[in-house]
């Protein structure tokens, strides 16, 4: 069965430091890869996907994420964080056979210092 | 552009009743799916329509149903509710070709 895991369900960081959001996903085939946003009470917002090509996505807010099919990850990173990053942060796999069926992990909640 | 809207954003129900809620997607999209998302569980698919059919299902009780009109407009509708019903319901929408899924703000039901 397809799965994703977020490892880390909290992580704090520093304004102004990099961040890596770990994601693994679990899939016979490469699937279609996503990394959602969401504000507390909030809907979810894209950050980036990853639909096939270049391994290296670039997504909005500054955030990029890799796709590794040997380690079957799809990590997120940010070079700087802003306090406004502060979020709980969802990565996502689909199927890609126009299903729009959606199988998220738990997520990690980003906790950001002054 | 309008985005996808969900109406109410809360509710209140008493267990035992039934609810409906309803999803408006952007315009042109012909694709609705609604999610549930609780501490317990986190975010899980219920069921997508597609041109006013039931396309997916996820590993919902009976209890659980939907539809689609022909304007791509959806309802959700949960009837004998439980406690544990009590959930941040969320619906996206996608446009055909597109498994890009955007997200409404979501309908907040407790169940007392």
């Amino acid at each position: 069965a397809q799965s994703v895991t977020q490892p880390d369900i909290h992580i704090t960081v520093s304004e102004g430091a990099s961040l890596e959001l770990r994601c693994n996903y679990s899939y016979g085939a490469t699937p279609y890869l996503f990394w959602y946003v969401q504000s507390p009470g909030q809907g979810l917002q894209l950050l980036l996907k990853y639909f096939s090509g270049d391994t290296l996505v670039q997504g909005i807010k500054g955030f990029e994420a890799e796709f590794k099919r040997s380690q079957s990850s799809f990590n997120l990173r940010k070079p700087s964080v802003h306090w406004s990053d502060a979020a709980e942060y969802f990565c996502a796999v689909t199927p890609g056979d126009s299903s729009y069926k959606l199988i998220f992990g738990s997520g990690t909640r980003l906790l950001v210092r002054p | 552009k309008a985005g996808v809207t969900q109406t109410p954003r809360y509710l209140i129900k008493t267990r035992g009743q039934q609810v409906t809620l309803s999803c408006s997607p952007i315009s042109g999209h012909r694709s609705v799916s609604w999610y549930q998302q609780t501490p317990g569980q986190g975010l899980q698919f219920l069921f997508e329509y597609f041109s006013e059919t039931q396309r997916n299902k996820g590993n919902f009780p009976g209890r659980f149903s939907g539809r689609q009109f022909s304007n791509s407009r959806s309802e959700m509708n949960v009837s004998t509710l439980e406690l544990g019903d009590s959930a941040l319901y969320l619906c996206a929408s996608s446009a055909t070709g597109n498994t890009e899924a955007f997200f409404g703000q979501g309908t907040r039901l407790t169940v007392v």
